[in-house]
């Protein structure tokens, strides 16, 4: 299995306050991403990186911000959490960016209440 | 914008066949994937499809792409209850960075 690590794999918080997920990995690829699952949804591209420094917005972008200081790890902030945000957060990464092929971390389960 | 569409629920019997089907839009797609997630568990990549390809088969998988119709399907031979899982289809083009999943498609696999 790819070294994927997310933590933490579950939060309660409350509407209004900051929460960042965090996504390590040991296998030094490239490309990391963050996805949210939600139902009837399947997983939607909130932020990805394709190197340190460099990242850029996906689909569903709004309320989020990411920071990739170092090649290993990948941070997910919600400046201030909404009820909206409550979902399943995945961290996914790659080393091709044609062929994507996505190792998942276990995901994180946030809730905002 | 693109989109990708699979059906929400399978039913099969142990030692059946599965089919798990799914259609896109996105005429440029170049490669389609299927990822299996068990419960409380990210997503696995099972296989995956270059586009100029119509088949593909690893062991009890069996990949079928038809680009004519934008049509994608998942066959699982002799289907077992630890196959039980949801399945996602999955597409991405050489630009890259933007792989578009379907909803997903839950598999019961009765004993």
């Amino acid at each position: 299995d790819a070294g994927i690590t997310q933590s933490p794999r579950h939060k309660v918080t409350e509407t209004g306050t900051p929460v960042t997920l965090r996504c390590h990995q040991t296998e030094n690829h490239r490309y990391m991403y963050w996805y949210r699952q939600d139902p009837g949804h399947g997983l939607r591209l909130i932020h990805y990186s394709y190197g340190v420094k460099d990242t850029d917005k996906g689909e569903v972008s709004d309320g989020y911000s990411v920071s990739r200081s170092k090649t290993e790890d990948f941070l997910l902030t919600l400046e201030s959490a909404t009820s909206s945000q409550t979902s399943v957060y995945f961290c996914a990464i790659s080393s091709d960016r044609g062929n994507e092929k996505l190792f998942f971390g276990s995901g994180t389960q946030l809730s905002v209440l | 914008g693109e989109d990708v569409e699979q059906s929400l629920f399978l039913s099969v019997r142990e030692g059946d066949s599965s089919v798990i089907n799914c259609t896109y839009t996105d005429s440029s797609s170049t490669y389609l994937y299927w990822y299996k997630q068990e419960p409380g568990a990210g997503l696995q990549l099972l296989t995956y499809i270059f586009s100029n390809m119509d088949m593909k088969q690893d062991q009890r998988l069996t990949v079928l792409l038809n680009k004519k119709d934008k049509h994608l399907s998942l066959r699982i031979a002799d289907t077992q209850t630890g196959d039980s899982a949801i399945y996602f289809c999955a597409e991405s083009n050489t630009g890259g960075f933007k792989t578009i999943f379907g909803a997903g498609t839950r598999l019961f696999v009765k004993a």
